[in-house]
């Protein structure tokens, strides 16, 4: 069965700290995998997408890559408008599905 | 703002009425996904449709759950008989390709 596990479940870092989430998956041939950022009470906000082990993608502060069973999004030198959950998401290939199946998040919290 | 709208953004309701929702996609994206989120979890698929094509539904999605996108455009949820397990976040997706992009999510409360 299609799988995705994150971790920590929640996070604490004061401005400043530099840190890495994790997630892990287990998918019947991988499509992309999927970093979204989601604030309380909103929907997810699309961060990046990834299709293949070895890429790497960055935006601002965020850094997210990929290996065969897991991907990882670092976060550098965070500022407290980084506090959010973030998902993450995999795609299974073969053109048999078109869902995202999401893990339980990482809730960042970041301290000035 | 050409992103993706739900509407409404809040649903109040008593057990065993009906309710729908309406999605609104970013205007050039052809497939359309909806999600249900609850505290403390990731999205859960519940459909998916191409134009106007119904072409995925989770196991999850009860027979009192229908959605509808009638001219490929905008799409329709609609819940019967609601139950207090139906109070959730609904989230409405729209891609072009793989990158899903959603909405603010019409949050139900059945008391």
């Amino acid at each position: 069965e299609d799988q995705v596990t994150q971790s920590p479940e929640a996070l604490r870092l004061q401005e400043g700290e530099s840190s890495s989430l994790n997630c892990s998956y287990t998918v019947s041939g991988l499509r992309g995998l999927f970093w979204y950022r989601q604030d309380p009470g909103k929907g997810p906000e699309f961060l990046f997408t990834l299709y293949s082990a070895g890429e790497e993608k960055e935006k601002e502060r965020l850094k997210a890559t990929l290996t065969k069973k897991e991907s990882f999004l670092h976060i550098t030198a965070p500022k407290p408008e980084d506090s959010a959950t973030y998902l993450c998401a995999v795609q299974a290939g073969g053109g048999a599905t078109n869902k995202l199946i999401f893990g339980t998040g990482t809730l960042l919290a970041v301290q000035p | 703002d050409t992103g993706v709208s739900q509407n409404p953004r809040h649903k109040i309701t008593k057990r065993g009425q009906n309710v729908t929702f309406r999605c609104d996609p970013i205007s050039e994206h052809n497939r359309l996904y909806w999600y249900r989120q609850t505290l403390g979890q990731g999205p859960e698929f519940l459909t998916y449709f191409q134009n106007e094509a119904q072409l995925e539904k989770s196991r999850l999605l009860s027979d009192r759950f229908s959605a509808e996108r009638p001219k490929g455009s905008f799409s329709t949820l609609e819940i019967q008989r609601t139950e207090q397990g139906d109070s959730a976040m609904y989230l409405c997706a729209s891609s072009l390709l793989y990158e899903q992009f959603f909405g603010p999510g019409t949050r139900l409360t059945v008391l």
